[in-house]
């Protein structure tokens, strides 16, 4: 176990809905990252948040967009969803003192658009 | 042209065999190379971790980074029925923020 929790575990939206997944970093780690993960697919990077700020952004549409909150933990938003976004959600946080880079992943929100 | 190839298998060995997992990846500036190895349904657990080329071990595992062919291993040794998953390498350059991972390779091991 990493420590790093996420919810909802599954989620079921309709085309055109919102939806927010939330995750809690492991104690001390200030950097939290999302990665969409399609079925048989590598996670591909959304964004990044550092200290409530967004530092870094993949090439995701705007209607994906985040928050992360004092106390590290972090939502991921979603609006106008479409069918290409059903996919497993994962969130990953970084330990400022440790090793660069280590990043260490949560279980994952599987969202499903119908 | 993805930035990390890896082939997705599957690869079936049986129980005790090494297994060799393998990426390429196409920008010289990846300097952080990392292995996940992914069970059904959940996160991926990071595995291994090295800077620049050359091996690291790690009980069973080693990884291994080759700057000058970019070409990225993990061997498995004696392996067992739980190291059935997919594995998936990852890069990242100084400075990113991002993680680049392969497709990921699904592992089977047969008791």
């Amino acid at each position: 176990e990493t420590g790093v929790t996420q919810s909802p575990t599954h989620l079921i939206k309709t085309r055109g809905q919102q939806v927010t997944l939330r995750c809690s970093s492991q104690s001390g780690h200030n950097t939290v990252s999302w990665y969409q993960q399609a079925l048989g697919q590598g996670p591909q990077f959304i964004f990044q948040y550092y200290r409530e700020e967004e530092n870094g952004r993949g090439n995701f549409p705007p209607r994906f967009s985040g928050l992360q909150f004092p106390n590290y933990s972090s939502e991921l938003n979603v609006n106008a969803l479409e069918l290409d976004d059903s996919a497993l959600y994962l969130c990953a946080s970084m330990n400022p003192s440790g090793d660069p880079y280590e990043q260490y992943f949560g279980p994952g929100t599987r969202l499903t658009v119908t | 042209q993805k930035e990390v190839e890896q082939d997705p298998g599957p690869l079936s060995v049986p129980e005790g065999a090494i297994v060799s997992l393998n990426c390429t990846y196409s920008n010289s500036a990846f300097q952080y190379f990392m292995w996940y190895r992914q069970y059904s349904r959940k996160g991926p657990e990071l595995l291994m971790y090295t800077y620049s080329s050359g091996n690291k071990e790690d009980g069973r595992f080693t990884a291994q980074v080759d700057k000058s062919s970019k070409y990225i291993s993990l061997f498995i040794r004696d392996s067992q029925p739980s190291d059935s998953a997919t594995y998936l390498c990852a890069t990242i350059r100084e400075g990113a923020q991002k993680l680049v991972f392969g497709q990921g390779t699904r592992l089977t091991i047969n008791p």
